[in-house]
């Protein structure tokens, strides 16, 4: 089956401009995962997503973050506007269900100049 | 947040020595899980054990867990250059969302 698919795979930015970032899950998988890695770190949970429905977005910055997961399928990241800290790796991930093993994309490596 | 910590932060090994890498970790759990990355990619899924098991193996990889310690290890046996790459626990800690809180990883480098 096809894994996690996720665009653009870099994106160079200068600050205060906006960027998104899209995800395909693998077909069928009910959850989704948007994470953030700085280098170095290990994956940090910025928003989980049942369907449709946002499940967990305690560590989202929601005054420069958003995320939506329209029709239960693809999702997309935003941010606006960047911050020279925003610089890491976003990684999308999905799961047949909540709790079941997560399958990760390629990942999105975003420099914010 | 309650990240977990591996520890060595970094290990380098020549190829066909076994590498272990240690896990630690805060707060109860349901079963710690095994992740690697190799540079600048997506993470793979190892191995899960759970947290009534106290061993487990999967081809050349065991992992061991001691919820007493609240300690993981991971074992690479025999290890090939193709195992460098960074290698990350995780766990989840309870609650309906099952989110899943990474430890900062360990670097394996495996030298030919």
């Amino acid at each position: 089956e096809a894994g996690v698919a996720q665009s653009p795979r870099y994106k160079i930015i200068e600050k205060r401009q906006s960027v998104a970032f899209w995800c395909n899950p693998i077909s069928g998988h009910a959850t989704l995962y948007w994470y953030q890695q700085i280098l170095g770190q290990g994956p940090k949970l910025l928003i989980q997503f049942q369907n449709n429905g946002v499940v967990d977005d305690s560590q989202l910055p929601k005054d420069r973050f958003s995320a939506e997961r329209l029709k239960g399928v693809d999702s997309t990241l935003k941010i606006q506007p960047a911050k020279l800290e925003d610089s890491a790796m976003y990684l999308c991930a999905s799961s047949r269900d909540l709790g079941e093993t997560q399958y990760f994309g390629p990942g999105t490596r975003l420099l914010v100049l | 947040s309650q990240q977990g910590e591996e520890d060595p932060q970094a290990l380098s090994i020549q190829e066909g020595e076994n590498a272990t890498m240690n896990c630690s970790y805060k707060t109860s759990i349901n079963n710690l899980q095994w992740y690697r990355q190799n540079s600048g990619r997506g993470l793979v899924h190892l191995i899960l054990i759970r947290s009534n098991e106290r061993e487990k193996h999967s081809g050349r990889l065991r992992v061991t867990l001691d919820t007493s310690k609240k300690s993981s290890s991971l074992l690479i046996t025999a290890s090939r250059a193709a195992d460098t790459a960074s290698y990350f626990c995780a766990y989840f800690s309870g609650g309906s969302n099952y989110k899943l809180t990474f430890g900062k990883g360990t670097l394996l480098t495996v030298n030919p």
